[in-house]
This record gives structure tokens, sequence and C-alpha cells, in this order.
């Protein structure tokens, strides 16, 4: 099985930088997910992790150290319309098709 | 490109009834597609996994004759809820992924209502 856990709410203002962690323990690794949705939309993908490292793309960066269970998500000049939950996913390799399992999300609100 | 929609995006049916919601595939070839469930403030609970021609696969705790599943072709799959109660009011959301991709495309979601 799998167990992916993240912050259930963060507060940040307007132009700072917020990191969201995401731990998971998982019984075969194969890519962490990024994803933002927005209250009463479906989530929007941002980023794939699959080897240890840092991923950036513009202002969201996202991060992975396979040895720990840990990832990471870097929100850069946070504007108010990041305002949203963060969804961790993590993919199983030993569950066919691609499935993935989602933390419980992180919800995000931006202050002026 | 990659593109999923889904149908309705919001409906409201009475306690009893049975409620089917599409997802399509709009230009690619879904190989699998999943359905989840989100409620309220919480993240999303994968109820089942579809792949086109065979049977789904279910998640432990989803009742595989109360949320019907039919993936006919790889550009369709089908959820109905049947004999729905107001417990099953929630967000359903679709996901569509092919064996060329690492990515799950997801749709806009159908929201539902049991009064």
């Amino acid at each position: 099985g799998q167990n992916i856990d993240q912050p259930t709410e963060m507060t940040a203002t307007e132009g700072a930088i917020v990191q969201i962690n995401c731990t998971y323990q998982t019984s075969g690794f194969n890519g962490l997910f990024w994803y933002q949705q927005h209250a009463g939309e479906a989530p929007t993908f941002l980023s794939y992790n699959v080897l240890d490292g840092l991923e950036e793309k513009g202002r969201f960066s996202s991060f992975l150290s396979r040895s720990k269970g840990y990832s990471y998500l870097l929100l850069k000049e946070l504007q108010m319309k990041d305002s949203a939950s963060y969804l961790c996913a993590v993919r199983d390799s030993k569950a066919a098709g691609n499935k993935l399992t989602f933390g419980g999300g992180t919800r995000v609100l931006v202050k002026p | 490109g990659a593109v999923v929609s889904q149908h309705p995006s919001w409906v409201i049916c009475k306690s009893g009834t049975s409620v089917k919601i599409e997802c399509r595939s709009l230009d690619f070839q879904a190989t699998t597609m999943f359905w989840y469930r989100q409620f309220p403030k919480q993240s999303l609970m994968l109820m089942a996994t579809s792949n086109e021609g065979s049977k789904a696969t279910y998640e432990q705790g989803v009742e595989k004759d109360k949320f019907l599943i039919n993936h006919a072709s790889l550009t369709l799959s089908t959820l109905t809820v049947t004999s729905a109660h107001p417990e099953d009011s929630s967000f359903y959301i679709c996901s569509a992924s092919t064996r060329a991709s690492y990515e799950q495309y997801f749709g806009p979601g159908t929201r539902l209502t049991v009064t």
C-alpha cells in the first residue's frame, strides 16, 4: 500500500515563497506528481519527478529524494491566483495503468 | 492536445434514481481511464481503474454493483451511479492515460447532488 502525507493548510503573503512538503511510503515507486486544484475544478498538472533532484518550471519548482521518500513543491513570487489546493500524488510501479495515489492536499491561502 | 471532457458538468437527481456520467478523451486514445470521487475539502479518492474492453478494477470499499463502469472504446468510459442516495453526492472526476505517457489527463469533473 501507499501512505502520502502533506500539511493540511498553509498561509503566505503575496510575493513571498512557500514550500509544501510531501512524504510518502510506497511498495514500488514510479514517479511523483504535483497538481494544483482550484475549488470546484479538476486538478491541473504542475510537475513530475522520477529522478532525484530539482525540476524548475518558472515560478514553480519540485524536488525529489527517493531515498528519503520526500518531495517538496516550491512556489515563488506568490500571486493571489495561487490560492488553491496542491496535491501530491505517487505512481505505484506495481500497479497497472499508471495508477496514482493522492495525498490529502495542502490548501494554500495567499494574503495581500 | 490531451483533452478530456466529462458530461454532464453537474446533475441533480432524486434519491433512488440512476445517473450516468460520460468521460471522453477528445484527441487521443486512452488505454486506461480512472474514476475518482472527491468530497468537499478532501483529496481525490480513486474508485476504479478501467481498461478498454475489459472489466474495471475497483478499489477496496467501492461497490462495483453500485458504481457501474463501462469502457467500451478507447475514447469513452461511463460511470453509472445506481440507486443514488444523498451520501453519493460528490464531485466525480475522470482521468485518462496512454501507455506512451506518464501523465494522467483529468476531465473537468461532474458535480452530483442527490436530493
